[in-house]
């Protein structure tokens, strides 16, 4: 199965402050298809996880664009371009490329 | 608007049997594929599967096979986890989760929590 690998596993943060969190993966995520399936998910304290961003950097519906998503092969970044209160909480990777799906472990997104 | 309904949450012993339920409306169910993922207390997300939802053919992750079975009511919009033979470990929120293309979650239910206790 593919490992996946999130650090920091908490982020300490204040609001307007940039940050990004990696993700790496234990085998190459680019599909025979030319594409890359690795997605980022959030998900705030007691609530389900929502997409942030799709197939390594497209921005889903309705999220904001302070949300960025960059990397190839094995080695993924999310990058949150001025935090904002709204934005705390777990944020995972998740790979669809190779069967079966896996998350990473996940990185907690707190308030300094 | 897109929606996944979720049953309520479920207290089990071990041994028995429960179903859970997901309602989806907004879109036309049978043109989406269907994920569940389980998160025990306190942990992250583990992949269970998934469900065709246009032939109903299901698909298991190694760690859910034997005891899991996931079912359509299709005439209803509803996609069902049942677990039989419930153990301590099976202790955990599940979540049902629409795939809206080469495994994009795009969105998910509530949760249903499962908790097993004698």
């Amino acid at each position: 199965d593919v490992v996946l690998t999130q650090t920091p596993p908490t982020l300490s943060a204040t609001i307007g402050q940039s940050v990004s969190i990696s993700c790496r993966s234990s085998q190459s995520l680019l599909d025979s298809d030319g594409d890359t399936y690795l997605n980022w998910l959030l998900q705030r304290p007691g609530q389900s996880p929502q997409l942030l961003i799709y197939s390594v950097s497209n921005l889903e519906s309705g999220v904001p664009n302070r949300f960025s998503g960059s990397g190839s092969e094995t080695d993924f970044t999310l990058k949150i371009s001025g935090v904002e209160a709204e934005d705390l909480g777990v944020y995972y990777c998740m790979q669809a490329t190779h069967a079966p799906l896996t998350f990473g472990g996940g990185t907690k997104l707190e308030l300094k | 608007q897109i929606q996944l309904v979720q049953s309520g949450p479920e207290l089990k012993k071990p041994g028995e049997s429960v179903k859970i339920s997901c309602k989806a409306s907004g879109y036309t169910f049978t043109d989406y594929a269907m994920h569940w993922v389980k998160q025990a207390p306190g942990k992250g997300l583990k992949w269970m599967g998934w469900i065709n939802t246009y032939t109903g053919k299901p698909t298991y992750a190694d760690d859910f096979k034997g005891r899991f079975v996931f079912s359509l009511e299709a005439s209803a919009s509803t996609a069902n986890l049942q677990i039989s033979n419930l153990k301590n470990e099976d202790t955990a929120t599940y979540f049902c989760a629409r795939d809206s293309g080469y495994g994009v979650m795009d969105a998910w239910g509530q949760g249903a929590s499962v908790t097993v206790s004698s």
